[in-house]
């Protein structure tokens, strides 16, 4: 079952705006992290925030974290064209790490 | 150098073949996964090893075996492949120090294509 749910869906900005994008989860976790994926290649990394923590910067992108409302955001400052991807979140319920079901974010140049 | 690397990157196949999908980690992860991203792109995890042992075994058919012959390798087997088999499979794997999670990281990915 789905432990992250993102939203929007899809998110479509121009180059230079900012980029918000949600996720809610349902149990407790021990962290909480976000992924990109680029058409047709893997997922990486980009961040974790511990569930001790309430923000997290790294370059353009800062995390916030809320477990009393059971839910995350990602923001990416100063979009690029290369910033189009898709997006998850992932919680860690049970030690496996689950995944939402994304967000695409296109980023018009 | 690639951190984790799976073979191959396509797979044409006809129902009823077997197939095996290849996967190394040369970060020294203690952790492997394979994980199923179907045509909507959810991914589900499938299997975990810990050093060679079997973690996580979430629903999927016995078809599916996976073999770890060490902790940075592990293959996933498929007998008779099914439509429904076909997806993009990935390969993770993840370190846990002192009981601390730093992400996983992913291979590129097999798209396997039943037909």
């Amino acid at each position: 079952s789905q432990q992250g749910e993102e939203d929007p869906q899809a998110l479509s900005i121009q180059e230079g705006e900012n980029a918000t994008m949600n996720c809610s989860y349902k149990t407790s976790i021990n962290n909480l992290q976000w992924y990109r994926q680029n058409s047709g290649r893997g997922l990486v990394h980009l961040i974790l925030i511990r569930s001790n923590e309430r923000e997290k910067h790294s370059g353009r992108l800062r995390v916030t974290l809320d477990t009393s409302k059971k839910s995350s955001s990602l923001l990416i400052t100063a979009s690029r064209a290369a910033d189009t991807a898709s997006y998850f979140c992932a919680t860690d319920p049970n030690s496996k790490l689950t995944f939402g079901k994304g967000i695409t974010l296109s980023v018009r140049p | 150098d690639t951190a984790v690397s799976q073979t191959p990157k396509y797979l044409v196949t006809q129902m009823g073949n077997d197939k095996s999908i290849k996967c190394e980690q040369n970060l020294g992860h203690d952790t492997m996964y394979w994980y199923k991203q179907d045509s909507k792109k959810f991914l589900k995890i499938m299997f975990s090893y810990n050093n060679k042992e079997l973690i996580i075994n979430e629903t999927v058919p016995n078809r599916f075996s996976p073999k770890s012959p060490d902790k940075a390798h592990l293959n996933l087997h498929i007998n008779s492949l099914e439509l429904g088999d076909s997806a993009v499979y990935f390969c993770a794997s993840s370190q846990w120090d002192r009981g601390i999670d730093y992400g996983y990281t992913f291979g590129s990915g097999t798209r396997l294509t039943v037909v």
